[in-house]
């Protein structure tokens, strides 16, 4: 069955620390990765896309990793600001349908 | 650029009662989408469109009819609403579907009593 699973489900940190959010995924075959952002009560905002044939891609402070041979990303945030506390959700795409298949996300807590 | 715009922001039926969620997007995108998402689980795609005149069934369809007349407009009805439909209801589009990313609404907060 195709599945996202992200990990921690949710973090805190303190304003200025770095963090990373585990996504893996058993998504077959696959096309692409993607990482949202979402601030409460809003719909999600994109931060990267990444293809079979990317390792890394950046936006800004946040950089996504993906190792498509482990079937894992990840995404680090460097430098944490008070308005990165969201939830931020993977979703993987398969190769075969228009049906993206999300994550259930991790939600991101920074403090001052 | 207004991008996707959604109404209601928030809507509370009663168990048997039908309305209209409203989603239009002025980019020009092909591909629109219905989504649900509750507490604890990823988003659930219930129809969607590849263009005008083409709608489909996603994962959770049951309960739920849209139609595509234009490019700019796709609704969501719900029929009969029931309290396992209460959740919050995002409108999406992109270019294409699989390759570009998505651009939301910024959601529907439905409550059925």
């Amino acid at each position: 069955k195709n599945q996202v699973e992200q990990s921690p489900q949710s973090l805190i940190i303190l304003e200025g620390k770095n963090c990373t959010l585990q996504c893996n995924y058993t998504v077959s075959p696959f096309s692409n990765l993607r990482w949202y952002k979402q601030d409460t009560g809003r719909g999600p905002v994109s931060l990267t896309i990444m293809t079979f044939s990317e390792n890394t891609k950046s936006n800004g402070r946040y950089t996504a990793t993906l190792d498509a041979d482990t079937k894992q990303s990840s995404l680090h945030i460097t430098a944490s600001q008070l308005s990165d506390s969201a939830s931020y959700i993977c979703v993987v795409s398969p190769d075969s349908n228009y049906q993206l298949i999300w994550g259930a996300g991790t939600k991101l807590i920074i403090k001052p | 650029n207004a991008g996707v715009t959604q109404t209601p922001k928030f809507q509370v039926l009663k168990t048997g009662q039908s309305m209209t969620l409203q989603c239009a997007q002025d980019m020009n995108h092909e591909y629109m989408s219905w989504y649900r998402q509750d507490p604890g689980m990823g988003l659930r795609l219930i129809h969607y469109s590849v263009g005008a005149g083409i709608t489909d069934q996603g994962e959770v369809p049951n309960g739920y009819n849209v139609s595509r007349s234009t490019t700019e407009d796709f609704p969501l009805r719900l029929l009969s609403a029931a309290p396992s439909q209460t959740s919050v209801y995002f409108c999406a589009s992109s270019y294409t579907p699989t390759n570009e990313k998505l651009f939301f609404g910024s959601g529907t907060q439905l409550s059925v009593l």
